[in-house]
């Protein structure tokens, strides 16, 4: 049980900005929140994670809501490399990771 | 940042015959490392936990005898299917985590093996 919901697919065009959504209502407070993608025929990609605070990184910007059951995932300039399925996993402490079925984007040219 | 190799990308073998997979962490030492499997169009599905010194957890509904999963030092998991047959063809992944850091880090996947069994 992964316990996340995401939306099956998603499509935006090329260089525009990328909100992807998760939510996760049974959320505890020490649980962490991390985003993964996958490309056809490679193992999944960490993206970013985190806890209460919104995040920023290098890929990807992740804006955690006040009550944290959701959270969104933001690709700020998406690029054809950006289309991946995109898995929004909740875990507590060092636990496995569970994956749901996440988010399939595709990015128009 | 750290890095999960993993082999073989590619194999295929003769049904009833065994595989094995490397799963290596290059730059950091791996107490707990995972096993997925991933059929066409599917999420991935944990297989089992493998942790350093000691025997796997295997989830719900996988065969232990059939997926042998060896953790025998800090840096090396292996997973052998053994007696494998058609529906074994599958993508297998593994992951591992930097003892507590995966929390912090997140966690690194290898690149995957793709098991045909003819």
């Amino acid at each position: 049980d992964a316990k996340t919901t995401q939306p099956n697919s998603m499509e935006s065009n090329e260089e525009e900005p990328v909100h992807l959504p998760c939510n996760h209502s049974t959320i505890s407070g020490t649980d962490y929140i991390h985003w993964y993608r996958q490309l056809p025929s490679q193992g999944p990609e960490y993206v970013i994670h985190g806890l209460t605070s919104n995040v920023n990184n290098r890929m990807a910007s992740l804006a955690i809501a006040e009550d944290r059951k959701s959270s969104t995932l933001i690709l700020h300039r998406a690029t054809l490399r950006d289309a991946a399925v995109y898995y929004c996993i909740r875990i507590q402490g060092a636990q496995k990771l569970v994956f749901g079925q996440g988010t399939r984007l595709t990015i128009n040219p | 940042g750290a890095v999960v190799s993993q082999h073989p990308s590619r194999v295929i073998c003769k049904s009833g015959t065994s595989v094995k997979i490397e799963c290596r962490s290059l730059d950091f030492q791996a107490t707990t490392m995972f096993w997925y499997r991933q059929f066409p169009k599917q999420s991935l599905m944990l297989m089992a936990t493998s942790n350093e010194g000691s025997k796997a957890t295997y989830e719900q509904g996988v065969e232990k005898d059939k997926f042998l999963i060896n953790h025998a030092s800090l840096t090396l998991s292996t997973l052998t299917v053994t007696s494998a047959h058609p529906e074994d063809s599958s993508f297998y992944i593994c992951s591992a985590r930097d003892g507590e850091q995966g929390v912090v880090y997140g966690y690194t996947f290898g690149s995957g093996t793709r098991l045909t069994v003819v």
